[in-house]
């Protein structure tokens, strides 16, 4: 049961245009939601997280968006480098007292110069 | 600063062998640990997690198991290794809602 779902294996994205990533989640307990950015042979880096009291979050280059009605958060990329080049989790959480993370599959983002 | 060891990079095992993967974290104290695997074309994979010394929770039947001897280790083990345990295994810790922090990750080769 993938509760936490990237329906996007890849993503293509020109050089300085805006690269927007979705995620799904069907667990309405989730109440903290992060992303993640995985290099090739490297672990995960944490990117930006939202709590599920604001619907919007934003660090420099990176937004994210919750809808928490349609269970649908996003990540908005402006504009996308060569260097955001890999492969992005979503991921969340609960105050299930464990603090564990459920991640989707993943999307490949591929900057083209 | 905290930081999280985890070794060896790459390991190419035989079938039937046993596995021992070390996790070490530095710079805190009494840290959430997990374990997860990335297997070809599929996303993160959770394994294990503790909450403390000796305290381990399994989230997938399988051929692996999980121990954590000291507050700051977490240890990934099998008794005899699978082709289907093949992956990119990955440790990491965690304090309360602050994310996760992983280590560079383990590249395991059954064959």
């Amino acid at each position: 049961d993938q509760q936490v779902k990237q329906n996007s294996p890849s993503l293509s994205v020109q050089e300085g245009r805006i690269s927007i990533l979705n995620c799904d989640y069907t667990n309405s307990m989730f109440d903290y939601f992060l992303w993640y950015k995985k290099y090739p042979a490297e672990g995960p880096t944490f990117l930006i997280s939202i709590s599920s009291i604001k619907d919007k979050n934003e660090d420099g280059r990176f937004t994210v968006f919750l809808n928490k009605s349609a269970k649908h958060l996003s990540l908005h990329i402006v504009p996308s480098q060569p260097g955001d080049s890999a492969v992005y989790f979503c991921a969340a959480s609960g105050n299930f007292g464990n603090e564990k993370l459920t991640f989707g599959t993943g999307t490949r983002l591929t900057i083209i110069p | 600063s905290q930081t999280i060891h985890q070794w060896p990079a790459t390991l190419v095992q035989p079938v039937g062998s046993p596995l021992s993967l070390e996790c070490t974290v530095e710079g805190t104290s009494n840290p959430n640990l997990y374990w997860y695997r990335q297997a070809a074309g599929r996303g993160l994979q959770l394994l294990f997690y503790s909450v403390g010394i000796g305290q381990i929770s399994s989230e997938v039947p399988q051929n692996l198991s999980a121990s954590r001897p000291q507050d700051r280790q977490f240890i990934l083990s099998s008794k005899k290794l699978l082709l289907s345990d093949s992956g990119f295994y990955l440790c990491a810790w965690s304090v309360y809602r602050a994310g996760y922090t992983f280590g560079s990750g383990t590249r395991l080769t059954v064959v």
